[in-house]
């Protein structure tokens, strides 16, 4: 158990456009979920974290209104990059928790390469 | 502030040839120390946690081991298919409570 998928996982997009970015949890209802995103040869840069009906927390140096964070339900979490910048090209990467748990459980990544 | 580091960045082994990784931490109250595999282009897959010091857990060709500062990956007899990079992360009880820290990370390669 503790699968989470990512859709899509590549997109290739035009600078500024917007680009939606889906994160569910197909076995387990996720009480947190959390979005990342990791450079080349970095670690991973945690973005915001998110509860289920309520607003997301977001990390210091991120922007609340280029990164939304809808979790509109136990199993699903969305991340919209909007009017995207080359700049924001990178690998985007949730995650979830059980309830009762700490492990954090990953989806498979997506790559948004912004032109 | 939560510190992770990760040594080395990079280590390279012959099938067969055991080793450990290193995970060096320093934190406000240690809650627990993740370690994740990271295959290329892949989001990070779960391993282990460990809470305490003293504290060991083994998967396969995988153990892992936590002191008060640090925490190892012990990979005995490689196989190729051990190639990744391998995660380090602690959440601690300072800050956000689900919060993890990462390190870089180890790139591990095991060559037949």
């Amino acid at each position: 158990g503790a699968v989470v998928s990512q859709h899509p996982s590549r997109v290739i997009c035009k600078s500024g456009t917007s680009v939606k970015i889906e994160c569910r949890s197909l076995d387990f209802q996720a009480t947190t979920m959390f979005w990342y995103r990791q450079f080349p040869k970095q670690s991973l840069m945690l973005m915001a974290t998110s509860n289920e009906g309520s607003k997301a927390t977001y990390e210091q140096g991120v922007e609340k209104d280029k990164f939304l964070i809808n979790h509109a339900s136990l199993t699903l979490s969305t991340l919209t990059v909007t009017s995207a910048h080359p700049e924001d090209s990178s690998f985007y990467i949730c995650s979830a928790t059980r309830a009762g748990g700490y492990e954090q459980f990953f989806g498979p990544g997506t790559r948004l390469t912004v032109l | 502030e939560d510190q992770v580091t990760q040594s080395p960045e990079a280590l390279r082994l012959q099938e067969g040839e055991s080793s450990s990784l290193n995970c060096s931490y320093t934190v406000s109250g240690l809650r627990g120390l993740f370690w994740y595999r990271q295959d290329p282009g892949k989001g990070p897959e779960f391993l282990f946690t460990l809470y305490s010091a003293g504290e060991e857990k083994e998967k396969e060709r995988l153990k892992a081991t936590l002191t008060k500062k640090e925490s190892f990956l012990h990979i005995t007899a490689p196989k190729p298919e051990d190639s990744a990079t391998y995660l380090c992360a602690v959440r601690s009880s300072g800050g956000s409570n689900y919060k993890l820290t990462f390190g870089k990370g180890t790139l591990l390669t095991v060559n037949p």
